[in-house]
């Protein structure tokens, strides 16, 4: 079964710092990716996806992911967070199977002011 | 567009009875629903697939007689948690698919006492 990991479970940055969060999945067929967002109080939003062509995804609001196959990785980056980007972020993978999604346990990123 | 609903977005009920979440594409038809749990600080565990017209696939370990699932139209998929039991209070989250992608509805916290 295929399995999904975030390493950075808290994050804290302040405004303008750059960012990365690790995902890293466990699957040895082929995969589609997404990242999605979880605002305080909101319903989980698609970020961005990846299922195949240029391994340098950009999704909604300046974020970007990329995926190396070689590595089973899709880190998520932002070049400057905004305090507006305080939110739960979860990687998930579909490895094709009824569309079904594994999910990691999320990061939560804090912008500070 | 793509939007899901879910109702109630909160419901508290006493041990042993039975509560109906509602899981509704507003804007668009989902042969496909999906079910979701969230604990506190956790990722999303996906509990069923839910298809329009046939039964409900279950994951591993989720009780099909316990979490009753019904998909009787292409835009509604019910969850009835039958005799509720502390243990069941959580946070349910359905997705309906779309071309593919998975679209999330709002969640419903239940709390049972």
């Amino acid at each position: 079964a295929q399995s999904v990991s975030q390493h950075n479970h808290h994050v804290i940055l302040s405004e303008a710092a750059s960012l990365e969060l690790g995902c890293n999945y466990s699957y040895g067929g082929t995969v589609n990716l997404f990242w999605y967002v979880q605002y305080p109080g909101q319903h989980l939003q698609l970020l961005l996806k990846y299922f195949s062509g240029d391994p340098l995804v950009k999704g909604i609001k300046g974020f970007e992911a990329e995926f190396i196959k070689s590595k089973f990785s899709f880190n998520l980056r932002k070049p400057s967070v905004q305090w507006s980007d305080t939110a739960e972020y979860f990687c998930a993978v579909n490895a094709g199977t009824a569309s079904k999604l594994t999910f990691g346990t999320g990061t939560r990123l804090q912008v500070t002011l | 567009g793509a939007v899901v609903s879910q109702h109630p977005s909160w419901v508290i009920c006493k041990s042993g009875t039975s509560v109906k979440i509602e899981c509704r594409s507003l804007d668009f038809q989902a042969t496909t629903m999906f079910w979701y749990r969230q604990f506190p600080k956790q990722s999303l565990m996906l509990m069923a697939t839910s298809n329009e017209g046939s039964k409900a696939t279950y994951e591993q370990g989720v009780e099909k007689d316990k979490f009753l699932i019904n998909h009787a139209s292409l835009t509604l998929s019910t969850l009835t948690v039958t005799s509720a039991h502390p243990e069941d209070s959580s946070f349910y989250i359905c997705s309906a698919l779309r071309r593919g992608e998975q679209y999330f509805g709002p969640g419903t916290r239940l709390t049972v006492t």
